[in-house]
């Protein structure tokens, strides 16, 4: 079946520094990602629509300067939190639409812990 | 007003045996898709199985079925058989609308445990 990355899968950093998270689709195209915040013991909410080739669609209440979102390729889209700070820790997942038989559904990457210290 | 609901926060089953998980969803689209995903602890959303709203047949994969009531906009989830890895977050989600790339709406899941 269709298969998602995210690389790191769990990083700490500063408050003030900025961090980017990659998600790839390893062997399908994806002209369609999104990414999900989900925080411990709640669900998944999502943040953003990443399009290849055009700007992202954000989410009511999602910052856009601060999680910058860049779809660069059909197989590729990073997620870079600005300035990050303590509240934005989380898990951040992404996943993309692929096709399993007939039907297209969405594949999700493993996640990527963020600790803002 | 919440799409999607889940209102069992947590469920406990006995292993070999059979639990259903419960979902309603509000959508005024005749066309949308429901889904049930399961998330263990190392966090990974896993797709379980997929329900269109014109499918007339309830969809089944392996050990899970979709008890689809279209009438009463539900969409629950049966496990058979319970496996002790089967506990685990489940969570319920409805895409709007026909473009079967659309967003998901998530319900706020259901811890389920499986008791040996």
């Amino acid at each position: 079946g269709a298969v998602v990355s995210q690389h790191p899968s769990r990083v700490i950093c500063k408050s003030g520094t900025s961090v980017k998270i990659e998600c790839r689709s390893l062997d399908f195209q994806a002209t369609t990602m999104f990414w999900y915040r989900q925080f411990p013991k709640q669900s998944l909410m999502l943040m953003a629509t990443s399009n290849e080739g055009s700007k992202a669609t954000y989410e009511q209440g999602v910052e856009k300067d601060k999680f910058l979102i860049n779809h660069a390729s059909l197989t590729l889209s990073t997620l870079t939190v600005t300035s990050a700070h303590p509240e934005d820790s989380s898990f951040y997942i992404c996943s993309a639409i692929g096709r399993r038989g007939p039907q297209e559904t969405q594949y999700f990457g493993p996640g990527t812990r963020l600790l803002v210290l | 007003a919440q799409k999607i609901t889940q209102t069992q926060p947590g469920m406990f089953v006995q292993e070999k045996e059979a639990v259903t998980l419960d979902c309603t969803y509000d959508t005024s689209d005749q066309s949308y898709g429901l889904f049930w995903y399961k998330q263990p602890s190392s966090g990974e959303m896993i797709f379980l199985i997929y329900q269109g709203s014109y499918d007339e047949q309830n969809a089944t994969e392996g050990r899970y079925s979709l008890n689809f009531q279209k009438a009463r906009k539900s969409a629950n989830l049966v496990i058979s058989a319970s496996q002790l890895g089967d506990s685990a977050m489940y969570f319920c989600a409805m895409r709007e609308g026909y473009n079967q790339g659309g967003k998901l709406i998530f319900g706020q899941g259901t811890e389920l445990s499986v008791k040996p």
